[in-house]
């Protein structure tokens, strides 16, 4: 599924650093989202967006912002971090359905020392 | 509020025996239920939907409404089986369209 992809694939950043996460997808899919997965949580929604200039929060959002002024990119914004903030993010897209079968990004893996 | 359960973290079962992944949800309306998967070092990735009732790698999972659960089986187990397993809920309203539980992990021993 190379149609969604993410970068870098992996990031070491400090406490306090901003770090920004991209996502991309060539599918023109209306829906995108951003996820956290961690141990004992599961995957947990941070962020999705319905279209470009739409943008709702998830379960998460707290720490995080995220914009789209095109379709196809959903950067996603850690404008501190946090140790609390290591993570694997994946970014999701998904066609008209609303977000029912979303298709993932490979993950970024986010270390905050 | 709507919720996921996916009560086993890991399960562990021998290559042949059958397997039988749990999920239960909580939902006020018609639900929609998925089971996604991922595989080691792959993305996750959607492996069947209730609506469609397929079989998709000897895998099925049927809606149970009155015992509200959607639990994903499969009579042989295989190696290449081993992943993490997701059950997902979509519900149109709230902050999050698919609600995913907190996964189990299937190893299939040889």
């Amino acid at each position: 599924d190379a149609g969604i992809t993410q970068s870098p694939r992996y990031k070491i950043t400090e406490t306090g650093r901003q770090v920004t996460l991209m996502c991309h997808q060539t599918w023109s899919h209306s829906y995108m989202f951003w996820y956290r997965q961690d141990l004992g949580h599961g995957l947990r929604l941070i962020y999705y967006s319905a279209a470009a200039d739409i943008t709702d929060k998830g379960e998460v959002p707290d720490g995080y912002v995220v914009s789209r002024s095109k379709t196809e990119n959903f950067p996603l914004t850690l404008e501190s971090a946090t140790r609390s903030q290591t993570s694997v993010y994946f970014c999701a897209s998904s066609v008209r359905t609303g977000g029912r079968e979303q298709f993932f990004g490979p993950g970024t893996r986010l270390t905050v020392l | 509020a709507q919720r996921v359960t996916q009560p086993e973290k890991l399960l562990s079962v021998f290559k042949g025996a059958p397997v039988e992944l749990k999920c239960n949800y909580s939902y006020s309306g018609s639900p929609e239920l998925f089971w996604y998967v991922q595989y080691s070092r792959q993305r996750l990735q959607l492996l069947l939907r209730h609506i469609s009732r397929e079989s998709i790698k000897g895998f099925t999972a049927d809606l149970n409404k009155g015992e509200t659960s959607f639990h994903l089986k499969k009579p042989f187990a295989q190696e290449e089986d081993s992943a993490m397993y997701y059950c997902a809920l979509y519900q149109n309203s709230g902050n999050t369209p698919l609600v995913f539980g907190k996964g189990t992990r299937l190893s299939v021993i040889a």
